[in-house]
């Protein structure tokens, strides 16, 4: 099946700096991959997601690079804001396991003003 | 946009009892259904797929005599506990993917906290 790997599990910035989260997929057969914010007591909340028929996306801070030879993806976050921290999660899913996503263990991000 | 209503967000109960925890696609129909479950600082784990209609796949370790899951409609999936215990404790999450979303797309409940005393 397919394993999710990601780092840093905690990363510490400061305010305006940039966050980057990396994850690597071992199903090549995966072909989607978002990204999900989540507040302590509260369920995933998408920020971004890329496809496998694209390199790159972006959403004004928020941006996601997907290296399909490598099998990995990242997401960088520019100018962040303490609003920014949270517990960060990659996921992957393909279709040959029913959709369903793998996430990785999780990045704790903390933005000190 | 697509609206995922999950209930109750916690709920206590004792040893021994059982927990149904709810799931409603408000807006769309949710032809497929997953339930997760995230212990403290971990991640989320996928403990079954649910198609409407048929009967849910359990991921190996899950015990689906434990977990029951019915999705017997496109708009409700429920995920019962069975004779709950207090290792049954736990952040237990559905996503839905279905109608316009069918296309990659996934909506995450709110979540539940189950504490079994």
């Amino acid at each position: 099946g397919e394993n999710v790997e990601q780092h840093p599990s905690t990363l510490s910035v400061q305010e305006g700096d940039s966050a980057v989260i990396k994850c690597t997929y071992s199903d090549s057969a995966s072909n989607y991959f978002p990204w999900y914010k989540q507040e302590l007591g509260k369920g995933p909340q998408l920020i971004i997601d890329i496809r496998s028929n694209v390199g790159e996306k972006k959403d004004q801070r928020i941006a996601v690079t997907l290296n399909k030879t490598a099998k990995h993806f990242s997401l960088h976050i520019t100018e962040t804001q303490p609003e920014d921290s949270a517990v960060y999660f990659c996921a992957a899913s393909a279709s040959n396991s029913g959709y369903a996503l793998n996430f990785g263990k999780g990045t704790s991000l903390l933005v000190t003003p | 946009g697509a609206v995922v209503s999950q209930h109750p967000s916690w709920v206590i109960c004792k040893s021994g009892t059982s927990v149904k925890i709810e799931c409603r696609s408000l807006d769309f129909q949710a032809t497929t259904m997953f339930w997760y479950r995230q212990f403290p600082k971990q991640s989320l784990m996928l403990m079954a797929t649910s198609n409407e209609g048929s009967k849910a796949t359990y991921e190996q370790g899950v015990e689906k005599d434990k977990f029951l899951i019915n999705h017997a409609s496109l708009t409700l999936s429920t995920l019962t506990v069975t004779s709950a215990h207090p290792e049954d404790s736990s952040f237990y999450i559905c996503s839905a993917r279905g109608g316009r979303l069918a296309n990659y797309g996934y909506t995450f409940g709110s979540g539940t906290r189950l504490t079994v005393v």
